[in-house]
């Protein structure tokens, strides 16, 4: 059963340019959620999703971020008019329900930075 | 709102030494605890976990157990290895205010033989 899968591992984009990073959960998962790793920080919560729905946004900048989870494929990720500060490492988890109980599998992230 | 708040590091120990890294959580409830672990250039992956009130949680030596009364679940392990070396992150996620996990800033370990 292969794990969460992100793609890509690393994208480098100029500021002002867009970034579409990709998660595809786990065989099984219909949960997904995204989290932003700052350097020297911890994981903080941006979105989870189910398939074709939002289920909280809450940490989700405003501006400039979406996300979304089709029918069919993988999640997308999408930042429009990247600035220097969304330089981070954006990890994708999925779980089996919502239950709370089950664990998050985590992918391996995307690497983006911002010039 | 919920959080974790979690030891701050960085941690050096000497190999075979005793390991304890601190995490308190504020949560209403029953949430779950978690300890995830992430090696570097890596992503996250679940060390072990426990989701009633005085469950201990334990995988690869390590153990942690659930204190309702103390609001802690601190991570131990009585002898590290180089291959310890890592960051390792307390979370929690409860079903009375959503499905995210709320992760602590993680302690990063270095074992030196």
């Amino acid at each position: 059963n292969a794990g969460v899968m992100q793609n890509p591992r690393h994208l480098v984009r100029r500021r002002g340019q867009e970034a579409r990073l990709r998660c595809s959960p786990m065989k099984g998962h219909s949960h997904v959620y995204w989290y932003r790793q700052l350097p020297e920080e911890g994981l903080k919560f941006m979105v989870y999703l189910q398939k074709e729905n939002i289920i909280d946004e809450s940490g989700m900048p405003k501006e400039r971020f979406s996300a979304e989870f089709p029918k069919e494929g993988p999640s997308i990720l999408r930042i429009q008019q990247v600035v220097r500060g969304d330089s981070a490492a954006y990890f994708c988890a999925s779980s089996q329900d919502a239950s709370g109980v089950y664990e998050q599998y985590f992918g391996p992230g995307t690497r983006l930075t911002v010039t | 709102g919920d959080s974790v708040t979690q030891m701050e590091g960085p941690v050096t120990l000497s190999e075979e030494a005793f390991l304890t890294i601190n995490c308190m959580y504020t949560a209403t409830g029953y949430p779950s605890l978690f300890w995830y672990v992430q090696y570097p250039g890596e992503g996250l992956q679940l060390l072990l976990k426990a989701t009633k009130a005085d469950d201990k949680g334990s995988n690869k030596g390590f153990e942690a157990t659930y204190r309702k009364e103390t609001t802690s679940f601190h991570l131990e392990k009585g002898s590290v290895q180089v291959s310890d070396s890592a960051v390792y992150f307390c979370a929690l996620t409860n079903p009375n205010t959503g499905n995210q996990f709320y992760f602590g800033t993680g302690t990063s370990l270095t074992v030196i033989p």
